[in-house]
C-alpha cells in the first residue's frame, strides 16, 4: 500500500524549532519529488515548500523562506522539514504530499499538528 | 505569484443536484499544471483531477473539470451523501505553487 505518515509535530513556544518527518511506503520513493502543504485550523491548504526526486532543487513559500529547510533521505524513504523561528501563525496540521501523476500531489499523509503557543 | 481565486465560497445544493465550481487564475495556468482536490472533515485532501479535467485513480464520473488559461471549472455532475466536501484547485507548474481558498460543498 502506498503511504505518507508524518511525525514530529507538538506544542512549541516562540521562537522554538521542530523537526516534522514523513515516513514513505509502498513505492520509489528516491523516484519523486515531494512537497509539505500546511493547514491552519478552519483554514485553508497553504503550500510550504517542494523537494526534487534527489533534494537538489528546493523551493519555499515565501513565508517560511530562511525559517524552515526541506530535506530528504533516500536511503531512509523519509521526507524531512526542519521549522525553525517558530510564530503563532505557523500553527497548524503539516501534510506532506507525493508530486506525482502529471506533477499533481496524488498522496497525501495524515498530517502532523503543530501549535505554536507560549 | 499566481493567485487563484474560487468561487463562490460556499455552495447549499441538495443531493442529486449538479455543482458547478470556478476557479480563476490570476495570470495563465497551463491545463497541464490546474488540479483540483476534495477534502473531508478531518482528513487529508485527495487528488481528484489532474491535467485540469483527468481524474485520477477511483474518481467517479460525476466529478469532471473542464478550462484552460485563466478559467477552470469543476462539475459534480449528481451529488451524493459523500460529495459535501471542501474542493480545492491547485496550480502546480509556477513557483509558488498556490492553492485557491476553497469552496464549501454542503447540504441544503
Amino acid at each position: 500500500e502506498v503511504q505518507l505518515v508524518e511525525s514530529g509535530g507538538g506544542l512549541v513556544q516562540p521562537g522554538g524549532s521542530l523537526r516534522l518527518s514523513c515516513a514513505a511506503s509502498g513505492f520509489t520513493f528516491s523516484g519523486y519529488g515531494m512537497h509539505w502543504v500546511r493547514q491552519a485550523p478552519g483554514k485553508g491548504l497553504v503550500w510550504v515548500s517542494l523537494i526534487n526526486n534527489d533534494g537538489n532543487y528546493k523551493i519555499y513559500a515565501d513565508s517560511v523562506k530562511g525559517r524552515f529547510t526541506i530535506s530528504r533521505d533516500n536511503a531512509k524513504n523519509t521526507l524531512y522539514l526542519q521549522i525553525n523561528s517558530l510564530r503563532g501563525e505557523d500553527t497548524a496540521r503539516y501534510y506532506c504530499a507525493r508530486k506525482g501523476i502529471a506533477n499533481a500531489l496524488d498522496i497525501w499523509g495524515q498530517g502532523t499538528m503543530v501549535t505554536v503557543s507560549s | 505569484e499566481i493567485v487563484l481565486t474560487q468561487s463562490p465560497g460556499t455552495l447549499s445544493l441538495s443531493p442529486g443536484e449538479r455543482a458547478t465550481l470556478s476557479c480563476r487564475a490570476s495570470q495563465s495556468v497551463s491545463s497541464s499544471n490546474l488540479a483540483w482536490y476534495q477534502q473531508k472533515p478531518g482528513q487529508a485532501p485527495r487528488l481528484l483531477i489532474y491535467g485540469a479535467s483527468s481524474r485520477a485513480t477511483a474518481i467517479p464520473d460525476r466529478f469532471n473539470g473542464s478550462g484552460s488559461g485563466t478559467d477552470f471549472t469543476l462539475i459534480i455532475s449528481r451529488l451524493e451523501p459523500e460529495d459535501f466536501a471542501v474542493y480545492y484547485c491547485q496550480q502546480h507548474g509556477s513557483a509558488p505553487r498556490t492553492f485557491g481558498q476553497g469552496t464549501k460543498v454542503e447540504i441544503k
